[in-house]
C-alpha cells in the first residue's frame, strides 16, 4: 500500500463546475499537507498548504484536512480553463523530514 | 526575478554516456533537491541537500550522483550506472525544510 493515495483521473469537467480533488494516506505522523498544481511539461507551482486539520481558503481554491480521517482535499469554485493542469498533494511530518507526493490528479475543464 | 532554473529543457543521452543537468538558485534557500518524475509514479526523490558541501540519497539515487559546492548550484550527474533514464527531472528548493518547495521548469531526458 503506498503512504498517499490520489486518484490519477483525468477528471473532465464544464467551465463553472465546483471541483473536488482527494489523497488519502496511512502515515499518521504527517503534520503537513501541501497542493501542488502542474502544468504540462512545467514544474509544480505550490498552492496552498495547511497544517494539521482544518481548511484553508485562498480565492476560488479551499484545503481541507480531515486527520482522523486521514483524508485531504482541495475544492475549486467557478472552475476555469486555466485551471486545468495536475495537481498533486503532498504531506510531510515537518521540519527537513521527506515529503511525500501524491501521484497527481490530471483535470480538464470544458470551456 | 527569483527562482529555479533548470537548463537543458530537452537532453538526449546515447548509451554509456554520462550527462550532468544543471540547477541553479537565487532564492537563499538553504535545502536543495532532485526530483525524478514518471508517468502514473509521481515524483521520486533522487537527492538532497540542506547545506553546501552535504548532500543525502533519496529513495533512488542508485546511478546518480550530486555535488553541492555552492548554495546556489545543486548539479546532478546521470551516469551510464542508471539502466533507465529516461523521464522528467525536477530540481527543487526550499528555507524552511519542506512545507513549500520552488521548483523548476525541469529537465526531460531521453536515452536515444
Amino acid at each position: 500500500q503506498k503512504e498517499v493515495e490520489q486518484d490519477p483521473g483525468p477528471l473532465s469537467v464544464p467551465e463553472g463546475a465546483i471541483v473536488s480533488l482527494n489523497c488519502t494516506y496511512s502515515n499518521s505522523a504527517f503534520q503537513y499537507f501541501m497542493w501542488y498544481r502542474q502544468y504540462s511539461r512545467k514544474g509544480p507551482e505550490l498552492l496552498m498548504y495547511t497544517y494539521s486539520s482544518g481548511n484553508k481558503e485562498d480565492g476560488r481554491f479551499t484545503a481541507q484536512v480531515d486527520k482522523s480521517s486521514k483524508y485531504i482535499s482541495l475544492f475549486i469554485r467557478d472552475s476555469q480553463p486555466s485551471d486545468s493542469a495536475t495537481y498533486l498533494c503532498a504531506m510531510t511530518g515537518g521540519g527537513y523530514q521527506k515529503v511525500t507526493f501524491g501521484t497527481g490528479t490530471k483535470l480538464q475543464v470544458i470551456p | 526575478d527569483g527562482g529555479i532554473t533548470q537548463s537543458p529543457k530537452y537532453l538526449f543521452r546515447k548509451e554509456g554516456q554520462n550527462v550532468t543537468l544543471s540547477c541553479e538558485q537565487n532564492l537563499n534557500h538553504d535545502a536543495m533537491y532532485w526530483y525524478r518524475q514518471d508517468p502514473g509514479q509521481g515524483l521520486r526523490l533522487i537527492y538532497y541537500s540542506q547545506i553546501v558541501n552535504d548532500f543525502q540519497k533519496g529513495d533512488i539515487a542508485e546511478g546518480y550522483s550530486v555535488s553541492r559546492e555552492k548554495k546556489e548550484s545543486f548539479p546532478l550527474t546521470v551516469t551510464s550506472a542508471q539502466k533507465n533514464p529516461t523521464a522528467f527531472y525536477l530540481c527543487a528548493s526550499s528555507s524552511d525544510g519542506g512545507y513549500g518547495y520552488t521548483f523548476g521548469s525541469g529537465t526531460r531526458l531521453t536515452v536515444v
